[in-house]
């Protein structure tokens, strides 16, 4: 079973940092692009960011509110990616989801069609 | 990048079809056929109902169809039952490696 499980949420002080993890299983992680999206309080969605497959070249990319705040890493070796949160904000106080994109006959899409998703994990920026 | 635009809410009655809109600008909706839907139920993680404008993953009902026009990309939910009550999410590609999502609409089964 393909399956992605996050952990590390908490509550922290404006200012503070933390760090989340999110453990893949049943499915070749290291050729997978990893994604961050967050959920604030009764709002939509919103894509954090993305770390690409080493043979994709192993890039990041980050949503503007996140972009030199947040850093995304992953551990081939250990199926696990990762997100640190520096200069935490209390905007940033959000459910945090770790997913991958569709694989189907035609390729993987990875940055249009996040299929697989972990059960979310809370995040919460107050003093 | 702005956030897509979605109406906040949606209702219809059970067997009666529902549309919800998803607006955008040419850099994103109208510049990619790279248009997804999320179906969200309370306290759940999303579940992906439509991907590339139109197509639907395995095991999603063929009640569920999505198509596009200019900057606006639609899902239709036909034959509704009150399982579909649910909050429904659409993104796009927003070039540059960036992905896009709407605020969220909220649909009542009534």
């Amino acid at each position: 079973e393909v399956q992605l499980v996050e952990s590390g949420g908490g509550l922290v002080k404006p200012g503070g940092s933390l760090r989340l993890s999110c453990a893949g299983s049943g499915f070749s992680f290291s050729n997978a692009w990893m994604s961050w999206v967050r959920q604030a309080p009764g709002k939509g969605l919103e894509w954090v960011g993305r770390f690409k497959s080493k043979a994709a070249g192993g890039t990041t990319d980050y949503a503007a509110p996140v972009r030199g705040r947040f850093t995304i890493s992953r551990d081939d070796s250990k199926d696990m990616v990762y997100l640190q949160m520096n200069g935490l904000k209390t905007e940033d106080t959000a459910v945090y989801y770790c997913t991958m994109g569709l694989c189907d006959s035609a390729g993987c899409h990875w940055d249009d069609a996040f299929d697989v998703w972990g059960q979310g994990t809370m995040v919460t920026v107050s003093s | 990048q702005s956030a897509l635009s979605q109406p906040p809410s949606a209702s219809g009655s059970p067997g009666q079809s529902v549309t919800i809109s998803c607006t955008g600008t040419s850099s994103d909706v109208g510049g990619y056929n790279y248009v997804s839907w999320y179906q969200q139920h309370p306290g759940k993680a999303p579940k992906l109902m439509i991907y590339e404008v139109s197509k639907r993953p395995s095991g999603v009902p063929d009640r569920f169809s999505g198509s596009k026009s200019g900057n606006a990309a639609s899902l239709t939910v036909s034959g509704l039952q009150a399982e579909d009550e649910a909050d429904y999410h659409c993104s796009s590609y927003a070039g540059s490696n960036i992905v896009i999502f709407g605020g969220g609409t909220k649909l009542t089964v009534l």
